[in-house]
């Protein structure tokens, strides 16, 4: 199947500090890519979806300068957590659609997640 | 709220029963998709059911889907200690990217 790596897996930051996280498609190109955040024992909230070359779309209530989206290439999508807080320490995972022959089963191949905290 | 209901929200089991796990969602879709998550891991893709689709199997998985009551199942034969997890609906909507969205889960625990 399609593999979607994130890195990096796990960080640990200061408070006040920015940190990124990059999603890429390694075998496949990927014009929509999804951001979900998710705390412990819950399920997986969308945060955003990431557009090739365009503005990403944020969901309601996800502060769009807080969580910077930058999908710049087919392969790759950038969530970049500014000024982070403890608050918002979490699981971070990333998804993408191949854009290429499967985008018709709409399956999404997700990355393995990046686990944030905030001291 | 972005997330559809799943019932139950925990499901524990002995090994070799079977499980069934139920999942609702509020508006059109173009597929649903059922994952499984280990705790603290990455999602594992089980199966796909699009929108014209009443029922589909996969080893041990039966997924079935109702778009006229909005609701999926997914049942596990002959569970294994290995199927403890947590498992997830997910829906593609229409437009948008086939924007996903995650149902709230039901925890599996199967005991042996």
């Amino acid at each position: 199947g399609a593999v979607v790596s994130q890195h990096p897996s796990w960080v640990i930051c200061k408070s006040g500090t920015s940190v990124k996280i990059e999603c890429r498609s390694l075998d496949f190109q990927a014009t929509t890519m999804f951001w979900y955040r998710q705390f412990p024992k819950q399920s997986l909230m969308l945060m955003a979806t990431s557009n090739e070359g365009s503005k990403a779309t944020y969901e309601q209530g996800v502060e769009k300068d807080k969580f910077l989206i930058n999908h710049a290439s087919l392969t790759l999508s950038t969530l970049t957590v500014t000024s982070a807080h403890p608050e918002d320490s979490s699981f971070y995972i990333c998804s993408a659609r191949d854009s290429g022959g499967r985008m018709s089963t709409g399956e999404l191949f997700f990355g393995e997640g990046s686990r944030l905290t905030v001291l | 709220s972005q997330q559809g209901e799943e019932d139950p929200q925990a499901l524990s089991i002995q090994e070799g029963e079977n499980a069934t796990m139920n999942c609702s969602y509020k508006t059109s879709i173009n597929n649903l998709q059922w994952y499984r998550q280990n705790s603290g891991r990455g999602l594992v893709h089980l199966i796909l059911i699009r929108s014209n689709e009443r029922e589909k199997h996969s080893g041990r998985l039966r997924v079935t889907l109702d778009t006229s009551k909005k609701s999926s199942s997914l049942l596990i034969t002959a569970s294994r200690a290995a199927d403890t997890a947590s498992y997830f609906c997910a829906t593609a909507h229409l437009g948008g990217g086939f924007k996903t969205i995650f149902g709230a889960g039901t925890r599996l625990f199967v005991k042996a």
